[in-house]
């Protein structure tokens, strides 16, 4: 069955330290996002692609980045940590531009910066 | 800016009854508005879709309405059950295929 992955599920970094957090899916989608959730915040947009080489900034792309090589993976590194940092991210993709699909979510990478 | 709101953040129900969870939206240019389930711990999966030119949406024991107009959007859960104790998010979809989501609904069901 098609789906999407997230590794790590839990990482634990200092502050400063560069981090990456995995997303790959098998649906062959276009789209892929990346969102945090915070208390008191709800889910909020870091970053998202709509294909190879396509990135975007979402509403809090500030110290983040993402690179888009193959349909399958987007990648998200935080730079240099901070404790702001500290979050559960979230990663989604979806078929199509025009609205009419749903995203589907992956399990979620629970960050930590000490 | 498209501000989604939802309340109560929490909500406590005896099984049987019919949960409503409330989602209002402030900015009416949407493609469409989706309920999402999320339970502790895990991601988030996608319950209802209601596209901006529909009015309800329904599966099961969930019926979703929408009226674009006011800015407002209503998930019905009919007969709650233990199991359906989870949070409910509402988000809603802009040019882009691009989510912006409500803060939540934490919805117990007590046996």
């Amino acid at each position: 069955d098609a789906e999407i992955t997230q590794s790590p599920r839990h990482k634990i970094t200092e502050t400063g330290r560069q981090v990456t957090l995995a997303c790959h899916q098998t649906w062959n989608h276009n789209n892929m996002f990346w969102y945090r959730q915070d208390l008191g915040h709800g889910l909020r947009l870091i970053h998202y692609s709509y294909g190879v080489q396509d990135t975007n900034k979402g509403e809090v792309s500030d110290g983040y980045s993402v690179s888009r090589s193959n349909t399958e993976d987007l990648p998200l590194t935080l730079e240099s940590a901070a404790s702001s940092q500290t979050s559960v991210y979230f990663c989604a993709s979806s078929e199509g531009s025009g609205g009419l699909e749903t995203q589907y979510f992956g399990p979620g990478t629970r960050l930590l910066v000490l | 800016k498209q501000e989604v709101t939802q309340i109560p953040a929490a909500l406590s129900v005896p099984e049987g009854e019919n949960l409503v969870l409330n989602c209002s939206f402030t900015d009416s240019a949407i493609y469409n508005l989706q309920w999402f389930r999320q339970d502790p711990g895990k991601g988030l999966t996608s319950l209802l879709l209601i596209q901006s030119s529909q009015r309800e949406q329904t599966s099961g024991r969930l019926n979703a309405s929408l009226d674009k107009s006011s800015g407002r959007s209503t998930l019905y859960i009919a007969a709650s059950q233990p199991g359906d104790s989870a949070t409910y998010l509402c988000a809603v979809t802009a040019a882009g295929n691009k989510l912006t989501f409500g803060g939540g609904t934490r919805v117990l069901v007590k046996p």
